[in-house]
């Protein structure tokens, strides 16, 4: 069955500081996607990130950047120099091949708050 | 390039009445996926479409139903609404390309009384 867990329901940081977002996962599947999608106030999903099972190289994308670890089944997300505009709900999400259908799997979520 | 939109934005609903949610998928998606957030919740899979065709079900009861259309735009029905139906309802376009890349809408706010 698939899994994933955000332990973390809510943190708060002031602006500037970095803040790590912890996603831990459970899949029987050897071929899988990982994702973290934000939702802000407005309630839209934005695609953050995608990252496939056999990719196990960290990434950065200006202020953010990704640590992903089979061998603990985690993919983590970190903000450096908070910002305000970063206040929102995070997921992490999960897809495999199972299904056929490539449907996500959420976790509940972390929300974010950045104090100025 | 068009985004994912849904109609209406909000829907106030009485329990045991039946409801009609639309998506227009992004220019070129051809695969529609709905999901079901309840408050304070992560999204939940309800099923996907492709060629008009459901494509994988999550575990929702058949009182959900869906259609897409030759033009690739999809309704979600929910007959015999209950009041844990109330929830954002968030349609996703992707394409067979980009088959996990899913674009979401800003989703119908459902409230069921």
């Amino acid at each position: 069955a698939q899994k994933v867990t955000q332990a973390q329901t809510e943190i708060s940081v002031v602006e500037k500081e970095d803040v790590t977002l912890d996603c831990v996962y459970e899949t029987r599947d050897t071929t899988y996607y990982l994702f973290w999608y934000k939702q802000p106030p407005s309630g839209e999903l934005v695609f953050l990130i995608r990252r496939n099972s056999f990719d196990e190289q960290n990434e950065i994308s200006g202020r953010y950047s990704w640590n992903f670890q089979k061998s603990t089944s985690s993919f983590n997300f970190t903000i450096t120099a908070s910002q305000v505009v970063d206040s929102a709900v995070y997921f992490c999400a999960l897809s495999d091949d199972q299904t056929g259908a490539n449907n996500l799997f959420f976790g509940t979520g972390t929300r974010l708050t950045v104090i100025p | 390039e068009t985004g994912v939109t849904q109609s209406p934005t909000h829907l106030i609903k009485t329990r045991g009445q039946q409801v009609t949610l639309r998506c227009s998928s992004q220019s070129g998606h051809n695969t529609v996926s709905w999901y079901q957030q309840a408050l304070g919740q992560g999204p939940q899979f309800i099923f996907q479409y492709y060629r008009e065709e459901e494509n994988g079900r999550g575990n929702f009861p058949p009182r959900f139903s869906g259609l897409q259309f030759p033009n690739y735009s999809s309704e979600l029905n929910v007959n015999a609404l209950e009041l844990d139906d109330s929830a954002l309802y968030l349609c996703a376009s992707s394409s067979v390309a980009t088959y996990n890349e899913q674009f979401f809408g800003p989703g119908t706010r459902l409230t069921v009384l």
